[in-house]
């Protein structure tokens, strides 16, 4: 168990909606990142969060859209969604702005 | 941007066999990670390694960051090790990972 928690762990929907998955980090980690892990295009980086503010975005689509709370727990909003946003998505944390990274278990999302 | 590449692409190992899984990297790196995905799609963190030398049980790995490259070791392996083994990097002091496609390793009792 890396401390890092995802919720929900699997996700079935529809083409054109929106899920928001969740995030809590390990306790006392102020960075959260998120990735997508896809067949095609393997584990990519989406976005970077230190202490609720964002310090980095890489491939991330603009129906995309994360942040983080003061809690220091984070979100990602994926909207109109399409069959090619379905992937595993991973939270991970760290406690500063680089350093090793914990990744979380993982959501599942299924688009149909 | 950075370059991370993992080989051997795919490995099959006779359980108690050992392996030596490489990677190799196109720029400095602040941060170099290796991880297993096991079967249920799980992330497990196993080095975090930028440089030098560090041992956990039957898994070793060795980070030379002047020559560009990282190798994991893993002795005595068990059908439990099966899954795909990711080396990850940042660089330029940043916090993002770029990932390698993987090795997937296969152990056969």
């Amino acid at each position: 168990d890396s401390g890092v928690t995802q919720t929900p762990k699997h996700l079935i929907t529809a083409t054109g909606q929106r899920v928001t998955l969740r995030c809590s980090p390990r306790s006392g980690d102020l960075s959260v990142y998120w990735y997508q892990q896809s067949l095609d295009q393997g584990l990519q980086f989406l976005i970077h969060y230190y202490n609720g503010e964002e310090r980095a975005k890489g491939n991330i689509l603009e129906r995309f859209s994360a942040q983080q709370f003061p809690d220091l727990h984070s979100e990602l909003n994926l909207s109109s969604l399409e069959l090619g946003d379905s992937a595993l998505y991973f939270c991970a944390s760290s406690v500063g702005l680089a350093g090793g990274q914990f990744f979380g278990p993982g959501t599942r999302l299924t688009v149909l | 941007g950075i370059q991370v590449e993992q080989s051997p692409p795919d490995l099959i190992l006779q359980e108690g066999a050992n392996s030596t899984l490489r990677c190799n990297f196109s720029d400095s790196v602040n941060n170099l990670q290796w991880f297993h995905q096991n079967p249920w799609g799980q992330l497990i963190n196993l080095f975090y390694i930028p440089s030098g030398t560090k041992q956990n049980g039957r898994l070793s790995a060795t980070t030379v960051a002047t020559e560009r490259y990282s190798l994991l070791y893993i002795s005595s392996s068990q059908t439990t090790d099966s899954g795909v083994y990711f080396c990850a990097v940042a660089y330029n002091q940043g916090g993002k990972l770029i990932f390698g496609q993987g090795t997937e390793l296969s152990v056969k009792p």
